[in-house]
């Protein structure tokens, strides 16, 4: 079964400075992972995505995530937070098979950011 | 291309009603799915609807229940409301091609129980 885990439940960091989500996933096979953010009362956005291509994916807003097999990582970073970035991110796992009541994605309890001035 | 569109965005019912929720999908896209996402649970899956077909269910009780048109619109019903069921529901549309699909998700529609 896949399943994914964010290791911080909430990050704060200093506008300017560098930010990094971690995630960890499991999955029986090579996966399709996801990171979306969601702004306060608004839906999921789709930062960037990983289906066994490059490993160092380039997503949307200066975010990029690197998938590391050994370590069965997926962590999100961006060099520099813009206050803009405040706001809750989620690694995302595909369920990897139609059938089942696991679904078509497997979300982490997500990570909330905030970015001081 | 216009995004996933969801109406109502607020809702607001009380015990024992019922309730439904509409989807758009981006244009093209077959797939359909919904996810209810609360504090306490986080984002959960309910269903996924692919050629009027429900496709896939997630581990909700019979009250909850979708169904797909001809155009990949789609309706979410929840009868005899409870509490709990207050959430932000959350609609995304896909290809529907296989695993490594991308959805894209709609603003929800915020369903409160009173």
């Amino acid at each position: 079964a896949q399943s994914v885990t964010q290791l911080d439940s909430h990050v704060s960091v200093s506008e300017g400075t560098p930010v990094l989500l971690r995630c960890n996933y499991s999955s029986s096979y090579s996966p399709s992972l996801f990171w979306y953010v969601q702004h306060p009362n608004k839906g999921l956005q789709l930062l960037l995505k990983y289906t066994s291509a490059a490993t160092l994916v380039k997503g949307i807003n200066g975010f990029e995530a690197e998938f590391k097999k050994s370590e069965t990582s997926f962590h999100l970073t961006k060099p520099s937070a813009h206050m803009s970035d405040a706001a809750e991110y989620f690694c995302v796992v595909s369920a990897g098979n139609y059938g089942g009541s696991q679904g078509n994605l497997i979300f982490g309890k997500g990570t909330k950011l905030s970015v001081k001035p | 291309k216009a995004g996933v569109t969801q109406t109502p965005r607020y809702l607001i019912k009380t015990r024992g009603q019922q309730v439904t929720l509409s989807c758009s999908p981006i244009s093209g896209h077959r797939s359909v799915s919904w996810y209810q996402q609360t504090p306490g649970q986080g984002l959960q899956f309910l269903f996924e609807y692919f050629s009027e077909t429900q496709r896939n269910k997630g581990n909700f009780p019979g009250r909850f229940s979708g169904r797909q048109f001809s155009n990949s619109r789609s309706e979410m019903n929840v009868s005899t409301l409870e509490l709990g069921d207050s959430a932000l529901y959350l609609c995304a549309s896909s290809l529907g091609q296989g695993s490594g699909d991308t959805q894209y998700f709609g603003p929800g529609t915020r369903l409160t129980v009173l």
